[in-house]
């Protein structure tokens, strides 16, 4: 089945301690992204990455790192989490940047 | 500066028809998407206009109309299921990167 998969599911964690979330998808697509959801506002983008080993900042980078050394894999690290990193993450993928992207499940993160 | 509005909630009745309007000002333009999310899911993908006019899919169509900067979805035979929310993104900018909205909230009364 093609999919989009997401590690964890759900997180709570303490600040400063640091933590991956994993995102995986099968379909052999080129553009991965990270989308960061909170109430009342759109969808922002964290990174993103046009193919293996490019990556590229979105609206609302700071604090967070990526990389990109196979093309299923795009792993979101936050190095030293901070409460206001208390959010619903997606990843999403896409055959290329301007193609329809399609959405992990979502991991939700609590930073206390 | 690149805007998206939608109206934040709306209220319609089962089996009735309902359209959210989504309006938009980017710098560039390269396409219109729709997207469903149910509270807690992940968004799945609904529709895309790049060009003006209609394009129908089932129970939902959307509109396009590029010099208004103007989109809408219409859902028809409004079911229970149909209640979620209804994210509209353009890709514009310089870069082409997708430019969300915050969503509409959609209630469907039995």
């Amino acid at each position: 089945e093609a999919q989009v998969t997401q590690n964890p599911r759900y997180l709570i964690t303490v600040t400063g301690k640091k933590l991956t979330v994993t995102c995986s998808q099968n379909m052999n697509h080129e553009y991965m992204s990270w989308y960061r959801q909170d109430p009342g506002l759109g969808l922002r983008q964290i990174y993103y990455s046009m193919n293996v080993e490019v990556t590229d900042k979105g609206d609302v980078p700071e604090g967070y790192k990526v990389s990109r050394k196979e093309k299923r894999n795009f792993p979101l690290i936050l190095e030293s989490p901070s409460p206001n990193q208390t959010s619903l993450y997606f990843c999403a993928s896409s055959l290329s940047f301007l193609e329809t992207q399609y959405f992990g499940p979502g991991t939700r993160l609590l930073v206390l | 500066g690149q805007n998206i509005d939608q109206p934040t909630e709306m209220t319609a009745t089962e089996g009735a028809i309902v359209q959210i309007n989504c309006t938009y000002q980017t710098s560039g333009f390269n396409g219109l998407f729709w997207y469903q999310q149910h509270a807690g899911e992940a968004p799945t993908f609904l529709s895309y206009n790049v060009l003006d006019g209609l394009e129908e899919k089932g129970r939902f169509s959307s509109f396009l109309s590029r010099s208004k900067g103007y989109s809408y979805l219409l859902l028809k035979e409004l079911q229970m299921k149909d209640s979620a929310s209804y994210l509209c993104a353009v890709r514009g900018g310089s870069n082409y990167q997708l430019i969300w909205g915050a969503g509409t909230k959609l209630i469907i009364k039995p």
